[in-house]
């Protein structure tokens, strides 16, 4: 299993600005991702963060607007860069621990309020 | 991303009923399914899965019937309990490890 730390849990941002999202595993992961659910919504994947490589966005996401690092094998950051009240979301970070990353865990998510 | 349809959007079920969420999928590629519950202002957490190669899966009261023909599969919760009052997703892995999420189903078990 693996669990996972964001930080911060929840925040309200000012419009314009960007913050930045920390996910935290407590073993080393090569594949990480990260997913956003917007009020009500499902989960849509933004980009996946593996180790050693760029980052690689799905259709509708671009780097500008979401850059991510990924320093390590247990670390990673999502910005969420010139906010707007349609990036009010929960973004969730999740690994696929293990050699054949069969079982996918999230973290319980970064609650983004855009005011 | 290939879409994984899930149905009904919401699903009311009396305490110790049976539960039945489904799922269809489009692309063959996907090799693995689980289901995430979510309870409100937390993150989902896996619940059960199932590969390809299984046409069923039980852990409790909680089973995964998968029809490769069909391309569907479903969640079954027997003796539903009021706890179990949540927001459930199926999913379907592609090749790179990414899920793809159904778009829910908002259980009610009244006590």
């Amino acid at each position: 299993s693996a669990v996972i730390s964001q930080k911060p849990s929840r925040d309200i941002c000012q419009r314009g600005t960007s913050l930045t999202i920390q996910c935290q595993v407590d073993s080393q992961v090569t594949m990480m991702f990260w997913y956003r659910q917007q009020p009500g919504q499902s989960l849509t994947l933004i980009a996946t963060a593996n180790q050693g490589s760029e980052a690689t966005y799905e259709s509708g996401f671009v780097i500008d607007k979401f850059p991510i690092s990924r320093p390590n094998l247990t670390f990673s950051t999502l910005t969420v860069s010139n906010m707007s009240p349609e990036d009010s979301s929960i973004y969730l970070c999740s690994v696929a621990p293990g050699l054949t990353g069969n079982t996918i865990y999230f973290g319980e998510g970064s609650w983004l309020t855009v005011v | 991303q290939q879409q994984v349809k899930q149905s009904p959007q919401s699903l009311i079920v009396q305490k110790g009923g049976i539960s039945i969420i489904n799922c269809a999928y489009e692309n063959t590629a996907f090799d693995y399914f689980p289901w995430y519950q979510q309870f409100p202002g937390k993150g989902p957490a896996l619940l059960i899965a199932i590969r390809p190669d299984v046409s069923e899966k039980k852990e409790g009261r909680f089973t995964i019937s998968f029809n490769k023909s069909a391309k569907q599969f479903s969640l079954h919760i027997m003796d539903s309990q009021p706890g179990d009052s949540a927001t459930y997703f199926c999913a379907a892995r592609g090749s790179a490890r990414q899920l793809t999420f159904g778009s829910g189903t908002q259980l009610t078990v009244l006590p």
